[in-house]
């Protein structure tokens, strides 16, 4: 299947900074990304839809201006943790949908975030 | 507005029995219906997908799933559980619009040898 690479795999950093996750489509196209939050042994949470050169659509009670998502290309999402705290601290997944018209959304391996 | 249930937190059986980790969903319209696997600290690996056609949809690593309109369910099945399969099992939906993917709470398989 298709494939989609996340980086970093884990970061650590201190509260107050801000972090970059990088996602990648690596053997396809994908016009719409997703990004989630999943909190251990919890099912995941969308934060923001991210269609290539427009803005994301946040979900209700996710902050934008906290969570900056740049979809610059077809193949590579951002997202920007902007000044950090440890309640940030979470397992942030993305997700590529193909453009190809067989509608199956393709995950990244997740990255965690710990905020000291 | 789309929603998924998965009704059980958990399913034990013990290796070489069969296997079924229920859901049910709600959508306005046709139903996309997935499965995906997660593995321990890692992201989730897509199983597979009804979108039209055969009720019956075979996926990776022998799991199968059937879609039944009448009762709204997508039930994940494999004929003979591995240990292996122990993971947590995520049942999705979404509407034929452009629309993301909604997931159930997820349903924690463990497998017994």
């Amino acid at each position: 299947g298709a494939v989609v690479s996340q980086h970093p795999s884990w970061v650590i950093c201190k509260s107050g900074t801000s972090v970059k996750i990088e996602c990648r489509s690596l053997d396809f196209q994908a016009t719409t990304m997703f990004w989630y939050r999943q909190f251990p042994k919890q099912s995941l949470m969308l934060m923001a839809t991210s269609n290539e050169g427009s803005k994301a659509t946040y979900e209700q009670g996710v902050e934008k201006d906290k969570f900056l998502i740049n979809h610059a290309s077809l193949t590579l999402s951002t997202l920007t943790v902007t000044s950090a705290h440890p309640e940030d601290s979470s397992f942030y997944i993305c997700s590529a949908r193909e453009t190809s018209g067989t509608d199956t959304q393709y995950f990244g391996p997740g990255t965690r975030l710990t905020v000291l | 507005a789309q929603s998924v249930a998965q009704p059980e937190d958990q399913v034990n059986v013990a290796e070489g029995n069969p296997l079924t980790v229920k859901c049910t969903y709600s959508v306005s319209g046709n139903p996309y219906l997935f499965w995906y696997v997660q593995y321990p600290n890692r992201g989730l690996q897509f199983l597979l997908k009804y979108i039209t056609g055969d009720n019956l949809v075979k996926g990776s690593y022998g799991f199968e799933a059937e879609f039944n309109k009448s009762q709204t369910s997508f039930h994940l099945k494999k004929p003979s559980a591995l240990v292996s399969d122990s993971a947590l099992y995520f049942c999705a939906v979404r509407d034929t619009g452009n629309t993301p993917l909604v997931f159930g709470k997820g349903t924690r398989l463990s497998v017994i040898a």
